[in-house]
């Protein structure tokens, strides 16, 4: 089962920031958040990844809450490459290995 | 430098038949995973492997699903008598490998569209 919601779509102006929330509220304290996205008939896309820090790389922002149940992943300046569907993440710790438990994600469309 | 591969790229088959579908993870990676997505679902993860060993296959939904990585490199899943409701595309990743501490990214391959009529 996921252990993520995400809103099943939104819309963003170009050149407008994208908030993309989602909520994680069983997620354990070793847990860590992974965003990737994916554009039609590619595979998924890393984006970031943070455990309880906000985190900021070249391709977005990720802002953890501090009880660690919420996040929201920002692109700054949303452009018309970044339509796809953008996913969150648990990844799990199982057996001593990992593996990425992932909902139905948040189809974002980016508007002229 | 070359990311994860898989061929082919798309494969039909008829209902009953054999199919394999191969992966070439990224060089240097240790790491491997297999993952399913059915139309409008996210990707659901089938099996990983450390090196050559499956180390969680809770993901393969039947015994008609067997994946196999005898060099830690490439890696084939293999699925025996498919089933309509095996068509989906089937995405591999591949990572550093598995790490205590920190995140352990994994990349993903273009994924094989499998239709099986």
């Amino acid at each position: 089962d996921a252990k993520t919601t995400q809103p099943p779509s939104m819309d963003c102006a170009e050149g407008r920031a994208a908030n993309l929330p989602c909520n994680h509220s069983t997620i354990s304290g070793n847990e860590y958040v992974y965003w990737y996205r994916q554009i039609h008939s590619q595979g998924p896309q890393y984006i970031i990844h943070g455990l309880k820090n906000n985190e900021t790389n070249e391709m977005a922002s990720l802002i953890i809450t501090e009880d660690r149940k919420s996040s929201t992943l920002i692109l700054p300046h949303a452009t018309l490459r970044d339509t796809a569907v953008y996913y969150c993440i648990v990844r799990v710790p199982t057996s001593g290995t990992y593996k990425y438990i992932f909902g139905t994600g948040t189809r974002l469309k980016v508007l002229a | 430098g070359a990311g994860v591969s898989q061929t082919p790229s798309n494969k039909v088959t008829e209902k009953g038949k054999y199919v394999e579908l191969r992966c070439d993870p990224i060089s240097g990676h240790t790491a491997l995973y297999w993952y399913r997505q059915s139309l409008g679902q996210g990707p659901e993860f089938l099996i990983y492997f450390q090196g050559t060993g499956a180390a969680d296959d809770s993901g393969l939904p039947n015994d008609r699903f067997f994946a196999v990585r005898p060099e830690g490199s490439v890696s084939t899943l293999k699925i025996q008598r498919t089933e309509r409701g095996d068509s989906a595309v089937y995405l591999c990743a591949s990572s550093l490998g598995d790490l205590p501490f920190g995140g352990d990214t994994q990349y993903f391959g273009p994924g094989t569209r499998l239709t099986v009529l």
